[in-house]
């Protein structure tokens, strides 16, 4: 168990439909990320928030956005989805934000079905 | 980005012997390079890193070598157990300070036992 929670483990839903998905750190990580594993693409970075800003942005599209809230935790919105979007979505934690590297700890994952 | 699932590479090795998994990055501004495992319904788990400074690192029955010449990282785990069976992924950042984090196809270590 890494320490990281995810909510919900599954979701199934239809194509055009607005999801969130939830993520609480580790307690004491400052930084949570945001990752998707598809078949077809892997594992794709999405997105990192530190301290409630957002660090950096990898392959997030613009139907997808994330934040985190004053307690640390995060959310990962997506809307008008699509089938292509069926997906395990993990989320990942670590102490600091950067520059330096900082270990993450994974989640145990929501997998997203769009039907 | 690579494709994963059905057609991941695959080694197969006896219970006791070393492994080697190879992965080939893309990208020689890459500064940092990580290991990870992930094992059947579990996220992502770390097992080693290297900065681009050196050319090997050992931790507790793995090793990771790199080959900046030709963009090449390898992971060897000693003494391979049951529990060892995952994929294994390689992950390079090459945004500096940045974080831009890449992850290569996976391979799928199994153990027999």
């Amino acid at each position: 168990d890494s320490g990281v929670t995810q909510t919900p483990k599954h979701l199934i839903t239809a194509t055009g439909q607005r999801v969130t998905l939830r993520c609480s750190p580790r307690s004491g990580d400052l930084s949570v990320y945001w990752y998707q594993q598809s078949l077809d693409q892997g594992l794709q970075f999405l997105i990192q928030y530190y301290n409630g800003e957002e660090r950096a942005k990898g392959n997030i599209l613009e139907r997808f956005s994330a934040q985190q809230f004053p307690d640390l935790h995060s959310e990962l919105n997506l809307s008008s989805l699509e089938l292509g979007d069926s997906a395990l979505y993990f989320c990942a934690s670590s102490v600091g934000g950067g520059p330096l590297w900082q270990e993450q700890f994974f989640g145990p994952g929501t997998r997203l079905t769009v039907l | 980005g690579e494709s994963v699932g059905l057609h991941l590479p695959t080694l197969s090795v006896q219970e006791g012997d070393n492994s080697i998994i190879n992965c080939a990055y893309s990208n020689s501004a890459s500064d940092y390079f990580i290991w990870y495992k992930q094992e059947s319904g579990k996220g992502p788990q770390f097992i080693i890193d290297i900065r681009s400074n050196m050319d090997k690192r050992q931790g507790q029955r793995v090793t990771v070598l790199l080959n900046k010449t030709v963009k090449h990282l390898s992971l060897q785990i000693a003494a391979t157990q049951p529990g060892d069976s995952a994929v294994y992924f390689c992950a390079e950042n090459s945004g500096g300070s940045n974080y831009k984090l890449t992850f290569g196809k996976g391979t799928l270590l199994t153990v027999n036992p």
